[in-house]
């Protein structure tokens, strides 16, 4: 059974510095890996979607990587603001479409 | 607007009720997908739908009823057999292509009085 684990579970950073959110998942026989938003009391914001044959993916100020046979991804925030602050999830898909997501990671960014 | 919508936002239960969320889509896909999220939980997978007509257990469908008669609607039936209702319900959808990117409802808050 697929177990996604997201490190650390909360981080709070001073406006303006680069970080780096963690995941790992348990079987690597996945079919793509996608992280998420979430801001309190809403729905999950698409962010980027990485295909298992792809290495990383790119929007804007994130960037998303991926390394299947370590069983890792790494999200990648560069010049971060108070606006990125929110719950970041991964998610890991199954060849059904199925995801398992992770517990996610509280940001915080202080002004 | 493309998107999918969630009624109603909130939404409050006694104990014994059978409750309907309702999640609609036109984005035109095929996939559909209910999700509950509990405090300090991930999100976990209740129904699927691939295409009208056919749906499959998730990882916790003990208590939940779906239906997919139509493409762009994905109702979720919680019936008084669920003995732990209260929680935050997200509905999802995607293609079913390779590029099965999903995407969700701003949900709805179910709470059992």
């Amino acid at each position: 059974k697929q177990e996604v684990t997201q490190i650390p579970a909360a981080l709070s950073v001073p406006e303006g510095e680069n970080l780096v959110l963690n995941c790992s998942f348990t079987d690597s026989a996945i079919y793509n890996l996608q992280w998420f938003r979430q801001d309190p009391g809403k729905g999950l914001t698409s962010l980027l979607l990485i295909q298992s044959s792809q290495r990383e993916q790119t929007s804007g100020r994130l960037n998303a990587s991926l390394d299947k046979s370590s069983g890792r991804s790494t999200l990648y925030i560069a010049a971060s603001q108070p606006g990125d602050s929110a719950t970041y999830l991964c998610a890991v898909g199954g060849s059904n479409y199925k995801l398992t997501f992770g517990k996610g990671t509280l940001l915080t960014v202080n002004p | 607007d493309g998107g999918i919508t969630q009624s109603p936002k909130y939404l409050f239960r006694k104990e014994g009720q059978n409750v309907t969320l309702s999640c609609e889509q036109n984005l035109n896909h095929d996939a559909m997908y209910w999700y509950r999220q509990d405090p300090g939980q991930g999100l976990r997978l209740i129904y699927y739908s691939q295409i009208v007509n056919d749906f499959q257990k998730g990882d916790i469908a003990e208590g939940y009823s779906v239906s997919r008669e139509k493409k762009e609607s994905f109702p979720l039936t919680v019936t008084s057999a669920q003995k732990n209702p209260t929680a935050f319900y997200l509905c999802a959808s995607s293609e079913t292509g390779e590029r099965n990117e999903q995407f969700f409802g701003p949900g709805t808050r179910l709470t059992v009085l």
